[in-house]
C-alpha cells in the first residue's frame, strides 16, 4: 500500500538558518504529493504541492520538488523565521486510491530567535 | 470565502458511548473526508464523501460511521467508544476532480478523550 516516511523530529534551528526536511515515498500509479503544515490548536494548511515528475512546489519561500527517481519530495527554506515553527506533514494522494490521502507522522520544526 | 468549520471543539465521553461529529465544507466543495490524528502522529483517513455517498474507506471498524447532506456538510458518528478512540478528528474538504491534485481543506478539528 501507500506510504510516507518523514524524517524524524524534532527539529530546532536558529532563525535565518537552513531548513531541509525529507520525505520519501512509496505509492502506486503516479500520486500528488503535497506538505501541509500544523500550527498549535489548528487543523492543517496546504502549504504546496506538486502533481507531476519534477514539478516545484512552492509557497512563503518554502519549495519542494517532485522526484519520481528517488521517490522524493522534501521541504526546504533558505532563511527559516520564528514564526515558521510548527509541525510539517508531507502527504500523497494517488490516482488509483483518489479518496484518500496518506500522511507521514509529521516533523516538529522550532525555529529559536 | 468561508472555510471548513467543525463542532464541537472539545469533547469528553466515557467509553462504551456514542459521539457525533459535526462538519461544514468550504463553499463550493462537494468532497468531504475525515481523519483521526492520535497524538504525535499524522492523520489517518476514515472515509470519504461525495454527493451523499461514502466513496473511499480506510482502516476503521463500522462503528464508525458518517453521513453527508445534501448542503455538503457531514457527520462522523463513532459508537461503543474505545479509550483507543481518544484523539483530534479532523474533517477535510474539497473539490473532486479526477485525479485529487488540489489538496485539502481541513477545519480545526475536534478533540475527543474517551475516559
Amino acid at each position: 500500500g501507500d506510504s510516507v516516511t518523514q524524517m524524524e523530529g524534532p527539529v530546532t534551528l536558529s532563525e535565518e538558518a537552513f531548513l531541509t526536511i525529507n520525505c520519501t515515498y512509496t505509492a502506486t500509479g503516479y500520486p500528488s504529493l503535497f506538505w501541509y503544515v500544523q500550527y498549535p490548536g489548528e487543523g492543517l494548511q496546504l502549504l504546496l504541492k506538486a502533481t507531476k515528475a519534477d514539478d516545484k512546489g512552492s509557497n512563503k519561500g518554502f519549495e519542494a520538488t517532485y522526484r519520481k527517481e528517488t521517490t522524493s519530495f522534501h521541504l526546504e527554506k533558505g532563511s527559516v523565521q520564528v514564526s515558521d515553527s510548527a509541525v510539517y506533514f508531507c502527504a500523497l494522494t494517488s490516482n488509483t486510491n483518489a479518496g484518500k490521502s496518506t500522511f507521514g507522522d509529521g516533523t516538529t520544526l522550532t525555529v529559536k530567535p | 470565502e468561508t472555510g471548513v468549520t467543525q463542532s464541537p471543539t472539545h469533547l469528553i465521553k466515557t467509553r462504551g458511548q456514542q459521539v457525533t461529529l459535526r462538519c461544514s465544507s468550504q463553499s463550493g466543495h462537494n468532497t468531504v473526508s475525515w481523519y483521526q490524528q492520535a497524538l504525535g502522529q499524522g492523520p489517518q483517513f476514515i472515509f470519504q464523501y461525495y454527493r451523499e455517498e461514502e466513496n473511499g474507506r480506510g482502516n476503521f471498524p463500522p462503528r464508525f460511521s458518517g453521513l453527508q447532506f445534501p448542503n455538503y456538510s457531514s457527520e462522523l458518528n463513532v459508537n461503543a467508544l474505545e479509550l483507543d478512540d481518544s484523539a483530534l478528528y479532523l474533517c477535510a474538504s474539497s473539490g473532486r476532480t479526477v485525479h485529487t491534485d488540489y489538496g485539502y481543506t481541513f477545519g480545526s478539528g475536534t478533540r475527543l478523550t474517551v475516559v
